[in-house]
């Protein structure tokens, strides 16, 4: 059973639309995470959040934006899509950081045509 | 720069053999070393993980070797099932609490 959720899990949009991925957690973790990955590639970090109200980027440049107004709650928004930000995007959490293990959401497939 | 490096991408086994996915890591001060499981339109699951105190790690069917000096992991399926089939991401982590960087991964096929 899923304790982390991500919506919607595929999004086809059209460019310079604004869209917002989602991300919740229900275990009460301080840390969360967004991985971009494009098949056959790494899981790059692109944001990441220690906690209410902190947000970093990660180490691969993303358009993306992150808020973390609630302790359960992880939204990436993209303001204007294009089709370079075709991609998987992961969203996981943490208690401790990643030498414990992350628990990872079943991903968002987004397609910008 | 790519500090974990997978460079596999593919991997074919029969049922009832030993897997063997290898990893490798550029950055010395990775001291947490983890394994994930990802199946098609999934996320990535956790398999198993080591530190950098041990240099083997056992959990049923999966195990994790760790060689320090050569900079380079492993992880032992035995015996492979076909279930075992999806593409296995090394990671590793300067420090528990900092997030954890991934290789390209290996996609396991095992046949039966």
């Amino acid at each position: 059973e899923a304790d982390i959720y991500q919506t919607p899990r595929y999004l086809v949009i059209g460019t310079g639309k604004k869209i917002t991925l989602e991300c919740s957690q229900t275990m009460g973790h301080d840390k969360m995470y967004w991985y971009q990955q494009d098949p056959g590639m790494e899981l790059h970090l692109i944001h990441y959040s220690y906690g209410v109200n902190s947000t970093e980027k990660g180490d691969l440049s993303s358009e993306s934006t992150v808020s973390r107004i609630r302790t359960e709650h992880f939204p990436l928004t993209l303001e204007s899509a294009r089709p370079s930000h075709t991609s998987q995007y992961l969203c996981a959490s943490s208690e401790y950081g990643g030498g414990y293990g992350y628990t990872f959401g079943s991903g968002t497939r987004l397609t910008v045509v | 720069d790519q500090q974990v490096k997978q460079n596999s991408p593919s991997l074919s086994v029969q049922e009832g053999r030993i897997s063997i996915l290898n990893c490798d890591y550029t950055n010395s001060m990775f001291d947490y070393f983890l394994w994930y499981k990802k199946y098609p339109a999934e996320g990535p699951t956790f398999l198993i993980s080591i530190s950098s105190i041990k240099d083997k790690n056992e959990d049923g069917r999966f195990t994790v070797f760790l060689n320090k000096s050569a900079k380079h992991l492993s992880l032992h399926i035995v015996p492979s099932q076909p279930g075992d089939s999806a593409v296995y991401f090394c990671a590793a982590s300067a420090n528990s609490g900092y997030a954890l960087n991934f290789g390209k991964g290996t996609s396991l096929l095992v046949t039966p």
